[in-house]
């Protein structure tokens, strides 16, 4: 599986764009990039997944380089309540690979006041 | 709504107790599994299952097992519960197949004295 590495922790503040990137320069053809964040507390969160094409929904966006080398979660304006941990995963969607979907570390992305 | 239900939020048992965790989920989904998060470790599978009556091995079985009787339901035991299982216990789902799009309970917070 490619690696993804992300910085520990951001802040952002109160109604400004967050822009969280990711590494993952081993990202194979068939992998796609993912996000999910976890709250304090709560369990993990579906946000984005994308494979070469930017993607958006009404959470965020999601921007992959053309190499797809490296992908930034863009969260348009950030709340409070988007304080978390944020967790980029890459993984294929072969049947069987949610088992070994692996949450590193993540960013802790604080939004300041 | 779509939900994945963790029955108990927090628990305290002592050590030699048979511990239940149950997980109720109402999308249908065909893929159940259990992690469990201890800080610096990230998520860490237990046990899958896929199907009813279906179970696979994750990372880390020893010392747990699991029933799928119902489609709906998969139950995590710790048949003797140890201090080193205390941890933040995470059942998720998924339909079969396609994305790693993942619905997480809040979590059971278990703790073994």
């Amino acid at each position: 599986d490619a690696k993804t590495t992300q910085p520990p922790s951001m802040d952002c503040a109160e109604g400004r764009a967050a822009n969280l990137p990711c590494n993952h320069s081993t990202i194979s053809g068939n992998e796609y990039v993912y996000w999910y964040r976890q709250i304090h507390s709560q369990g993990p969160q579906y946000i984005i997944h994308g494979l070469k094409n930017n993607e958006t929904n009404e959470m965020a966006s999601l921007i992959i380089t053309e190499d797809r080398k490296s992908s930034t979660l863009i969260l348009p304006h950030a709340t409070l309540r988007d304080t978390a941990v944020y967790y980029c995963i890459v993984r294929s969607q072969a049947s069987g690979s949610a088992r070994q979907l692996t949450f590193g570390s993540g960013t802790q992305l604080t939004v300041l006041p | 709504d779509v939900k994945v239900t963790q029955s108990s939020r927090y628990l305290v048992k002592r050590t030699g107790e048979k511990v239940f965790l149950e997980c109720v989920q109402d999308m249908d989904h065909e893929n159940m599994f259990w992690y469990r998060q201890d800080p610096g470790l990230g998520l860490r599978l237990i046990y899958f299952s896929y199907d009813v009556k279906m179970k696979e091995k994750g990372d880390i079985p020893e010392g747990y097992s699991v029933s799928r009787e119902k489609k709906e339901r998969f139950s995590l035991i710790l048949e003797s519960a140890s201090t080193n299982q205390t941890s933040m216990y995470l059942c998720a789902s998924r339909p079969a197949g396609g994305a790693n799009v993942l619905t997480f309970g809040a979590g059971s917070r278990l703790t073994v004295l």
